[in-house]
């Protein structure tokens, strides 16, 4: 059974602070990772996608992936309110149409 | 930028009736997919589709099936609503394949309430 572990939260930074988001996968044959943010009430929303070990940066956010360890992170630098969140981790194993999610990590940012 | 429409953003509907989802995406997409989403459940899979007229069964596909007559148009049917049916149903598209990347767009997602 693939599976893939996020810890439910509430994960709850300052504003301005770094939140680290984390998620472990169990299939060694997964080869594309995504991170979604889920506002309360709407849908998943597409912001992260990596595909080899290492960091990939887009403005604020960083994913780390280490595909020896089986685990992938989400970073979010200088923490705003607007980024609380659900964010889910989604792995995509080779050969599949389809991403196992994680069940969400809960990211509340108070001023 | 990839845009999913849902029809509805809410529905209230009786037990036993017959419910249409419609979904449609307007990027060309091969890859369709429904998924409901329940607190504490996460994200689970009812059908996804990867061509025209192709249909794949998900993880729960009991009480549902699924209509892709056209590229852009997933269409997810339950046959006969039950209460256990009320939930955020969620559609999505991609460009992926086994053989190539990508993420899923999603749709803004209907709330349906089986009364």
């Amino acid at each position: 059974q693939k599976e893939v572990e996020q810890n439910s939260g509430p994960l709850s930074v300052p504003e301005g602070a770094i939140a680290s988001l984390n998620c472990t996968y169990s299939d060694r044959g997964s080869q594309s990772f995504f991170w979604y943010r889920q506002y309360s009430g709407k849908s998943p929303e597409l912001i992260m996608s990596i595909y080899s070990n290492g960091d990939k940066e887009d403005g604020r956010f960083t994913a780390q992936l280490n595909k020896a360890s089986q685990y992938v992170s989400l970073l979010i630098r200088d923490s705003q309110p607007s980024d609380s969140a659900t964010y889910l981790c989604a792995v995509k194993r080779g050969g599949s149409y389809i991403p196992t999610f994680g069940r969400g990590t809960s990211l509340i940012v108070h001023p | 930028d990839v845009k999913v429409t849902q029809s509805s953003r809410y529905l209230v509907k009786r037990t036993g009736e017959k419910v249409f989802l419609e979904c449609v995406q307007d990027m060309d997409h091969e890859n369709m997919f429904w998924y409901r989403q329940d607190p504490g459940l996460g994200l689970r899979l009812i059908y996804f589709s990867y061509d025209v007229k192709m249909k794949e069964k998900g993880d729960i596909p009991e009480g549902y099936s699924v209509s892709r007559e056209k590229k852009e148009r997933f269409s997810l049917i339950l046959e006969s609503a039950s209460t256990n049916q009320t939930s955020m149903y969620l559609c999505a598209s991609s460009l992926s394949s086994p053989d190539r990347v990508g993420g899923y767009t999603f749709g803004s997602g209907t709330r349906l309430t089986v009364v």
